[in-house]
């Protein structure tokens, strides 16, 4: 099974700042790698997809990077709509698919 | 609009069975691999089974933990998923959401908004 790992748990950030995240795969996932956006009480949604894709709707400040074992979403200017739990998943070993723990991005 | 929605959470007593189902619409289901993941309070997003399309033979995958007792199949022709969830256990309490799967893509690009189903006694 492949292990994703996030960093930081939270991340404190004021409106209009950066943010970066970071997920890492305990073995390669090639670009097989998405991120996805929940908001309390939420489903979650996807953001990324291929690493470094947007899905629909997402707005370009969002992007992401990274490929084999090492990603990064970065937000680069924070609003009030993006504070949330981001969670990072593999799709390349499956099954299982396998998420990390999240990173909670909230108002610094 | 595209969407899907859960129904058939609910209260259940350890050791017994719920059928979950996901209704999907404004796409052709029947084009997409399906899933359920599941989310415990508090906790993070687990992934449970999933069912591809009947073009590749609707074959299924489930995570070690439901194995033996959760199934998932499909009703193309009603735009339905279902996950049966045989011998409950309280560690099964979540919140279940259903998912799309893009056939080759393997991520999740569409999501329910999710059903409680609380195991206890």
């Amino acid at each position: 099974e492949t292990v994703m790992t996030q960093s930081p748990a939270t991340l404190s950030v004021s409106p209009g700042e950066r943010a970066t995240l970071s997920c890492r795969a305990s073995q390669s996932v090639s670009s097989n790698l998405a991120w996805y956006q929940q908001k309390p009480g939420q489903a979650p949604r996807l953001v990324i997809y291929g690493a470094s894709t947007r899905a629909t709707g997402i707005p370009a400040r969002f992007s992401g990077s990274g490929s084999g074992t090492e990603f990064t979403l970065t937000i680069s200017s924070l609003q009030s709509e993006d504070f949330a739990v981001y969670y990072c998943q593999q799709y390349n070993n499956w099954p299982p698919w396998t998420f990390g723990q999240g990173t909670k991005v909230e108002i610094k | 609009e595209v969407q899907l929605v859960e129904s058939g959470g609910g209260l259940v007593q350890p050791g017994r069975s719920l059928r979950l189902s996901c209704t999907a619409s404004g796409f052709t289901f029947g084009d997409y691999a399906m899933s359920w993941f599941r989310q415990a309070p508090g906790k993070g997003l687990e992934w449970v089974i999933f069912i591809r399309s009947k073009a590749y033979g609707e074959t299924t995958e489930y995570a070690a933990s439901v194995k033996g007792r959760f199934t998932i199949s499909r009703d193309d022709s009603k735009s339905i998923a279902y996950l049966q969830m045989n011998s409950l256990k309280t560690e099964d309490t979540a919140v279940y959401y259903c998912t799309r799967v893009p056939e080759h893509g393997w991520y999740f690009d569409l999501w329910g908004r999710g059903t409680l189903v609380t195991v206890s006694s």
